[in-house]
């Protein structure tokens, strides 16, 4: 079975500054891997996928992830923060049998 | 296009009551999966449907059922309710079953039980 690992339940990070979000996944085959954050009260919603191709995935809000297969991660940056990313941020993978395993989660602050 | 949406948005039942959580998937969408995220941790699956049929499960006993209509909609139902069901149960929708389609969340419901 696959499993996420998240480290750092919490990162602050000051307003501009670099965000960098880790997660490493277990698996003995190329995976599908993905990040969706989900801000309070809310249900998730989807940041970027990697499913085989270009190894650096762009996605929504400045948000991008580079797939290493060497070091199995998959970690989650973004140039310049801001206030508006502040959240709680999942990494996820799924595979065969309709499986989707979650980490842990990220909370994210941002300090203005 | 309409969203994924989840009812009720928050419940209270006891130990051993059971308990329906009801979900519409998102416009277009055939498949709907449900997840238990306990406080503080990230969603655990708990199952898939698909067309109707159960396809995929999580590691969660048998009390945990489902069920999905022709129109796509679905409920999880819990029986003999235990404390450590306390968490928010979200539910998501995709077209297809591919492991790379983009799920779509709904809110989620909270459920306590006391």
């Amino acid at each position: 079975a696959q499993s996420v690992t998240q480290l750092g339940s919490h990162v602050s990070v000051s307003e501009g500054a670099l965000v960098l979000l880790r997660c490493n996944y277990s698996s003995s085959v190329p995976p599908y891997l993905f990040w969706y954050v989900q801000y309070p009260n809310q249900g998730l919603q989807l940041l970027l996928k990697y499913t085989s191709a270009a190894t650096l995935v762009k996605g929504i809000n400045g948000f991008e992830a580079e797939f290493k297969k060497s070091e199995t991660s998959f970690h989650l940056t973004k140039p310049s923060a801001h206030m508006s990313d502040a959240a709680e941020y999942f990494c996820a993978v799924s595979e065969a049998g309709n499986q989707f395993y979650f980490g842990t989660g990220t909370s994210l602050t941002v300090i203005p | 296009e309409t969203g994924v949406t989840q009812s009720p948005t928050h419940l209270i039942k006891t130990r051993g009551q059971q308990v329906t959580l009801r979900c519409s998937s998102q416009s277009g969408h055939n498949t709907v999966s449900w997840y238990q995220q306990a406080l503080g941790q990230g969603p655990q699956f708990i199952f898939q449907y698909y067309r109707e049929e159960e396809n995929g499960r999580g590691n969660f006993p048998p009390r945990f059922s489902g069920l999905q209509f022709p129109n796509y909609s679905s409920e999880l139902n819990v029986n003999a309710l235990e404390l450590d069901d306390s968490a928010l149960y979200l539910c998501a929708s995709s077209s297809g079953t591919s492991l790379n389609n983009e799920q779509f969340f709904g809110p989620g419901t909270r459920l306590t039980v006391l």
